[in-house]
């Protein structure tokens, strides 16, 4: 059984551009997350989506970041007009149904590590 | 809203040391909480969690942690290590109490790097 993929593993991108994450979660999986880790920090929770259902965006910056996790396909994670600031590596985790709670155990992708120039 | 902290950013141990690493959190209700580790160049994958019962939690590769609610702790331990268990370790807690929706997020610490030398 694969485990979550993302993709690309790597990334560049000047200041301006936009970045698109891709991350196909665990066979089965309804639940997708986001988390950033910025460089000599932890990861920081960013967005829980169910499928079409943004289920908590609290970790989300207010502009330029939005994800989607549609009925088909994997989930996006999309950045618009990127800063350097936003260079960080991005984790997705998926659990499968009803383990969104507190006892859900989130499964980790590799990451992806997005570099701005 | 919940905060957790790993006390030592980068341990170096010798193989057959003991290990122990300390998380400490900050929430007012119930936890759950979990130690990741992430191999170099590899994804982070779940050595162990509490969600209630004995205290003392068994994980794989013969990891231990120790949840003492008294002190908002949750310790890794492993009485002798090895240098393949050269990684970074972080630790994380999620509200245990179902109800809104912000708790399917997990809070982490800051990660503390360990080094084995054989």
């Amino acid at each position: 059984n694969a485990g979550v993929m993302q993709n690309p593993r790597h990334l560049v991108r000047r200041r301006g551009q936009e970045a698109r994450l891709r991350c196909s979660p665990m066979k089965g999986h309804s639940h997708v997350y986001w988390y950033r880790q910025l460089p000599e920090e932890g990861l920081k929770f960013m967005v829980y989506l169910q499928k079409e259902n943004i289920i908590d965006e609290s970790g989300m910056p207010k502009e330029r970041f939005s994800a989607e996790f549609p009925k088909e396909g994997p989930s996006i994670l999309r950045i618009q007009q990127v800063v350097r600031g936003d260079s960080a590596a991005y984790f997705c985790a998926s659990s499968p149904p009803g383990t969104g709670g507190p006892m859900g155990t989130q499964y980790f992708g590799p990451g992806t590590r997005l570099l701005v120039l | 809203a919940q905060s957790v902290s790993q006390h030592n950013h980068h341990v170096i141990l010798s193989e057959a040391a003991s290990l122990e690493l300390g998380c400490n959190y900050s929430y007012g209700g119930t936890v759950n909480l979990f130690w990741y580790v992430q191999y170099p160049g590899q994804h982070l994958q779940l050595l162990l969690k509490y969600f209630s019962g004995d205290p003392l939690v068994k994980g794989i590769k013969g990891f231990e942690a120790e949840f003492i609610k008294s002190k908002f702790s949750f310790n890794l331990r492993k009485p002798s290590v090895q240098w393949s268990d050269t990684a970074e370790y972080f630790c994380a807690v999620k509200a245990g109490n179902a109800g809104g929706t912000s708790y399917g997020k997990l809070t982490f610490g800051q990660g503390t790097i360990l080094t084995v030398h054989p």
